[in-house]
């Protein structure tokens, strides 16, 4: 167990529709990164969160949002859902936001657009 | 622009034998290299890092080599073991300060018993 949550595990929704990831950090990590996994794709990195602010974006479409709450927790919010959104969705957390410390995983989200 | 990659989608090696992965990067900048490996319906769970101010860290069965002025790193285990059979991906993070991880796209080792 890496003390990463994410809610729900899977996820089953409509073209067109919105949606909100959960994550809960570790104990006492600031970082939050969100990332995307593609069937037989790498991990790609959505955003981070350092401490509530957001601190770099990767390859994020207009169409995704995220935040970090004052608790630490993070939510991706995916709306006008297309098929080619379905995909594996994976928040980390680190200690800091500086120099390499290892991110933690959690289980990810299995959303599924239909 | 993948700034992370490894080439070799798959691999598969015999148990007992050394299994070798590879990841090049092409950003100067990463600084901080870290091996991840992953189950199926599992997230992908941290296994060994280097900072590049080393050419080598080893922990156990696994050892990473930096090969800097190529832009390449390397995984070695060794021997290998049939619970080792997951995907590897190789990551790296810069100074920058955000500290963001840049994944490569994967490699699927197979051990064969």
């Amino acid at each position: 167990d890496s003390g990463v949550t994410q809610t729900p595990k899977h996820l089953i929704t409509a073209t067109g529709q919105r949606v909100t990831l959960r994550c809960s950090p570790r104990s006492g990590d600031l970082s939050v990164y969100w990332y995307q996994q593609s069937l037989d794709q790498g991990l790609q990195f959505l955003i981070h969160y350092y401490n509530g602010e957001e601190r770099a974006k990767g390859n994020i479409l207009e169409r995704f949002s995220a935040q970090q709450f004052p608790d630490l927790h993070s939510e991706l919010n995916l709306s006008s859902l297309e098929l080619g959104d379905s995909a594996l969705y994976f928040c980390a957390s680190s200690v800091g936001g500086g120099e390499g410390t290892e991110a933690f995983f959690g289980q990810g989200t299995r959303l599924t657009v239909v | 622009d993948q700034q992370v990659k490894q080439n070799s989608p798959s691999l598969s090696v015999q148990e007992g034998r050394i299994s070798i992965l590879n990841c090049d990067y092409t950003n100067s900048m990463f600084d901080y290299f870290l091996w991840y490996k992953k189950y199926p319906a599992e997230g992908p769970t941290f296994l060994i890092s280097i900072s590049s101010i080393k050419d080598k860290n080893e922990d156990g069965r696994f050892t990473v080599f930096l090969n800097k002025s190529a832009k390449h790193l390397s995984l070695h285990i060794v021997p290998s073991q049939p619970g080792d059979s997951a995907v590897y991906f190789c990551a790296a993070s810069g100074k920058s300060g955000a500290n963001n991880l840049f994944f490569g796209t994967g490699t699927r080792l197979t051990v064969i018993p």
